[in-house]
């Protein structure tokens, strides 16, 4: 089936720690998303990639990382510079661009982070 | 920046009635596109329906359709004959047809429905 999926579901991480979110799609998209999730918020975007081995910083990139090195994978590392991690993350990908149409991102489930 | 808002925190609705959750955004651009997704307890973003601010006509998807109104920059979404599992949160979404494709979301709007 395609579809996008992100592990773990759950994941807990010590103050300090870095820690790695797995998103893969084998949707044959070119861009992928990440976002994150507060309460009583909408989502806000991490960061993008339209294309391998190329990402942009989107609204809130400070103290996150992210490489693209096959088209399938977009990991997301947070890391101990991210003030407040505790949240839910979100991967999306979306169809290439191209003339400006409205392409739809797909989301995958998530994965809740806290930081204890 | 492009900005969405949507005012009602919460709405509920009797089961089999129908339901209008409103959004507004604000833009300088001409040609954009609009998404309602929904969120269920399960957390994952479900694509409801989408619409293209070129287009004059209203998309609709089964039960759920839209009243665009781009002079007014309004996006509300309408659902008919409710059903106990569309109860969840409701996110309107705004792209640009430029640059990054970047979705700006709304604060969302948690739809319960009564037996």
């Amino acid at each position: 089936d395609g579809g996008i999926t992100q592990s773990p579901k759950y994941l807990f991480r010590k103050e300090g720690q870095n820690v790695t979110l797995s998103c893969e799609q084998n949707l044959n998209h070119d861009a992928m998303y990440w976002y994150r999730q507060d309460p009583g918020q909408g989502l806000r975007l991490i960061y993008y990639s339209q294309i391998v081995n190329d990402f942009q910083k989107g609204d809130i990139a400070e103290g996150y990382s992210v490489s693209r090195e096959k088209k399938e994978s977009f990991p997301l590392t947070v890391t101990s510079a991210q003030k407040n991690p505790t949240a839910f993350y979100l991967c999306a990908s979306s169809i290439p661009l191209g003339g400006g149409r409205g392409d739809t991102q797909y989301f995958g489930p998530g994965t809740r982070l806290t930081v204890l | 920046a492009q900005t969405v808002t949507q005012s009602q925190p919460e709405m509920s609705v009797q089961e089999a009635e129908t339901v209008t959750l409103s959004c507004t955004y604000d833009t300088s651009e001409s040609d954009y596109y609009l998404f309602w997704y929904k969120q269920p307890p399960s957390r994952q973003m479900i694509l409801v329906i989408r619409q293209e601010a070129y287009k004059q006509q209203n998309a609709t998807e089964n039960r759920f359709s839209v009243n665009f109104q781009k002079a007014a920059k309004s996006f509300s979404l309408k659902i008919s004959d409710s059903q106990l599992g569309d109860a969840a949160m409701y996110f309107c979404a705004y792209r640009s047809s430029f640059g990054n494709e970047k979705l700006t979301f709304g604060t969302g709007t948690r739809l319960t429905i009564i037996p």
